[in-house]
């Protein structure tokens, strides 16, 4: 069975600083990563996408992602974090059957200090 | 980009009443539809996956007849919460994906805070 875990439940970065936010991974055959993020009251917006190809990966808002598949992971990392950062992030996985569903973690939220 | 909107964003009512919230793909056509419910600091619980024209997938543990969920049309699909109580009340959200594959992502609407006093 397929599964997520995000480690962290809140991570905490000075302004400027650079950021990451942990995600594993357990999945049968090749996995598509995908990172969402969540602001208060509103749905999921997708950050970034891992199928195939490069393991660096670039999404919106200047993040990206490095999938490692030997550590099964797929951490979201962004040089300079901004307040505006500040926000819950989930990781979530997918087997490449199709009929497989996308597991969401349980989302680690990030503080961004002015 | 693919744009999903979620109707009401926010519903107040009483006890007993049924309460219908829309999700519609603006831009693209939904094969597959999700709804979330998400709980105060939680992750989101998939309750339901509905495909156009069949009926949907519950999960487990999620009642059917408490939750009706139509998929009338390939930018159309409701959840309907019936006979609403407190416990019902949450943050419900939907998803959306089209016919690209599970390789592409969902894309979620605003959600609709729901609460039954």
């Amino acid at each position: 069975a397929q599964s997520v875990a995000q480690p962290e439940d809140q991570v905490n970065v000075a302004e400027g600083n650079p950021l990451t936010v942990k995600c594993t991974y357990s999945v049968s055959g090749n996995p598509y990563l995908f990172w969402y993020v969540q602001y208060p009251n509103r749905g999921l917006q997708f950050l970034l996408k891992y199928i195939t190809g490069d393991n660096l990966v670039k999404g919106s808002y200047g993040f990206e992602a490095e999938f490692n598949k030997s550590q099964t992971s797929f951490h979201l990392k962004k040089p300079s974090a901004l307040v505006s950062d500040s926000a819950l992030y989930f990781c979530a996985v997918r087997a490449p059957n199709r009929d497989d569903k996308i597991i969401f973690g349980k989302g680690t939220r990030l503080h961004i200090l002015p | 980009g693919a744009v999903v909107s979620q109707h009401p964003s926010r519903v107040i009512c009483k006890s007993g009443t049924s309460v219908k919230i829309e999700c519609r793909s603006l831009d693209f056509q939904a094969t597959t539809m999700f709804w979330y419910r998400q709980f105060p600091k939680q992750s989101l619980m998939l309750m339901a996956t509905s495909n156009e024209g069949s009926k949907a997938t519950y999960e487990q543990g999620v009642e059917k007849d408490k939750f009706l969920i139509n998929h009338a049309s390939l930018t159309l699909s409701t959840l309907t919460v019936t006979s609403a109580h407190p416990e019902d009340s949450s943050f419900y959200i939907c998803s959306a994906e089209g016919a690209g594959g599970g390789n592409q992502p969902q894309h979620f609407g605003d959600g609709t805070r729901l609460s039954i006093l």
